[in-house]
């Protein structure tokens, strides 16, 4: 059974830089896409980008010139940075496999960590 | 981008209704229509891909037709643990986008 596991701090200054990782279990990162995904706090959800395991990325044209999805294949995990976060940037964040292509859905999921970005 | 709208944004209904609920996409989308829901607290579950296959464990009163622009996710007969937020998600393009959600509330 695939589990995803988001981690990282709960609270981010305004300014700088959030940085999450999200670590798999029960499958190989290898050959599938993985994504990262936000919900404000009531809110609906955004896709950020997804990486493919050969280091590929695509990115939200919204966020792109924020963000950096990496992924380390020997840990078997991925990782999200966002630059020079603000209020607007608070929300629950999900990492999740697939994206496009042989994966065209999001599924599973990580159960979400909420990062404030608050001085 | 392409957008997708959902309706209702929201719906009481009770428990053994028949709920259907309607997802539009800006474009066509072939059959690139995924369906989650999410229940309070939690992470949103795939429960349909493809506009139409749904995912094992799913429950069979789930149901998703369409192709192109509209779509409908259906619950034959609405049971407890379905109350909670449905959204679409179209996978035919970047960037990849939801519809804004339909909230199923008891009645």
């Amino acid at each position: 059974q695939v589990q995803l596991q988001e981690s990282g701090p709960g609270l981010v200054k305004p300014s700088e830089t959030l940085s999450l990782t999200c670590s798999v279990s029960g499958s190989s990162i290898s050959h599938y896409y993985w994504s990262w995904i936000r919900q404000p706090p009531g809110k609906g959800l955004e896709w950020i980008g997804y990486i493919y395991y050969s280091g590929s990325t695509n990115y939200n044209p919204s966020l792109k010139s924020r963000v950096t999805i990496s992924v380390d294949t020997s840990k078997n995990h991925f990782s999200l940075k966002l630059s020079s976060v603000t209020a607007a940037d608070t929300a629950l964040y999900y990492c999740a496999r697939g994206g496009i292509t042989m994966d065209p859905w999001f599924d599973p999921w990580g159960q979400g960590t909420l990062v404030t970005v608050s001085s | 981008d392409i957008q997708m709208t959902q309706s209702p944004s929201s719906l009481s209904a009770s428990v053994g209704d028949r709920v259907t609920i309607t997802c539009r996409s800006s474009q066509s989308i072939s059959n690139y229509l995924n369906w989650y829901h999410q229940r309070p607290g939690k992470a949103p579950k795939l429960l349909i891909s493809a506009a139409s296959r749904l995912q094992s464990g799913v429950p069979s009163r789930f149901s998703g037709s369409g192709s192109g622009t509209e779509f409908t996710l259906t619950i034959s007969s609405l049971q407890p643990e379905d109350f909670a937020t449905y959204y679409c998600q179209q996978s035919i393009s970047t960037p990849l986008t939801f519809g804004g959600g339909t909230k199923v509330e008891i009645k």
